[in-house]
């Protein structure tokens, strides 16, 4: 059973700063891996997806890699900013059941 | 304007009641999913379909059940089974085909959720 795991379980850093979200996962036979972010009281949106066969993906100040052999990614948000303040959610996508499982989150706090 | 549609918003149960949350997309998705949402808990997931007229249990199904007629509906059922409903509930879907297994390589999009609290 797949089990993804986020470190830290949250981070305060002030504006300007550039940071690393973690995201290790169990079982590596994954197909995707995608990053979302969540404000409070609202749905998931999709910042970023990776391919098993990709090893980073960029959109603006986001950068997300996957190290499917060592069952890890990480999602590097250049000069954060205090919208940025949000929980952070990975999920692997897995084959077969075609689930998608996620860790607990890491909960951004970007202050002014 | 394309995405998941979930209403209502927020959600009442009464004791014994069973309520049903709907979420539609207009995507052209093959697989809709349901997930749980409580504090410090993460998201777990509870139902999903990956096409029309077929779905599985995911790991918390006790207490729920869902219908996937149309491809683009997968509403969700609380019944007066599941013991504590009150949670943030969230739906998603994907695309591709589970005939052709394209649905793996794809991106995950979400509804904005439904709050259920029991009173």
């Amino acid at each position: 059973k797949q089990e993804v795991t986020q470190i830290p379980a949250a981070l305060s850093v002030p504006e300007g700063e550039n940071l690393v979200l973690n995201c290790s996962f169990t079982d590596s036979a994954i197909y995707n891996l995608q990053w979302f972010r969540q404000d409070p009281g609202k749905g998931l949106t999709s910042l970023l997806l990776i391919q098993s066969s990709q090893r980073e993906q960029t959109s603006g100040r986001l950068n997300a890699s996957l190290d499917k052999s060592s069952g890890r990614s990480t999602l590097y948000i250049a000069a954060s900013q205090p919208g940025d303040s949000a929980t952070y959610l990975c999920a692997p996508g897995q084959g077969g059941s075609e689930k998608l499982v996620f860790g607990k989150g890491t909960k951004l706090t970007v202050n002014p | 304007d394309g995405g998941i549609t979930q209403s209502p918003k927020y959600l009442f149960r009464k004791e014994g009641q069973n309520v049903t949350l709907s979420c539609e997309q207009n995507l052209n998705h093959d697989a809709m999913y349901w997930y749980r949402q409580d504090p410090g808990q993460g998201l777990r997931l509870i139902y999903y379909s990956q096409i029309v007229n077929d779905f599985q249990k995911g790991d918390i199904a006790e207490g729920y059940s869902v219908s996937r007629e149309k491809k683009e509906s997968f509403p969700l059922t609380v019944t007066s089974a599941q013991k504590n409903p009150t949670a943030f509930y969230l739906c998603a879907s994907r695309g591709g085909s589970r005939a052709t297994l394209k649905t793996r390589n794809t991106e995950a999009f979400f509804g904005q959720g439904t709050r259920l609290t029991v009173v």
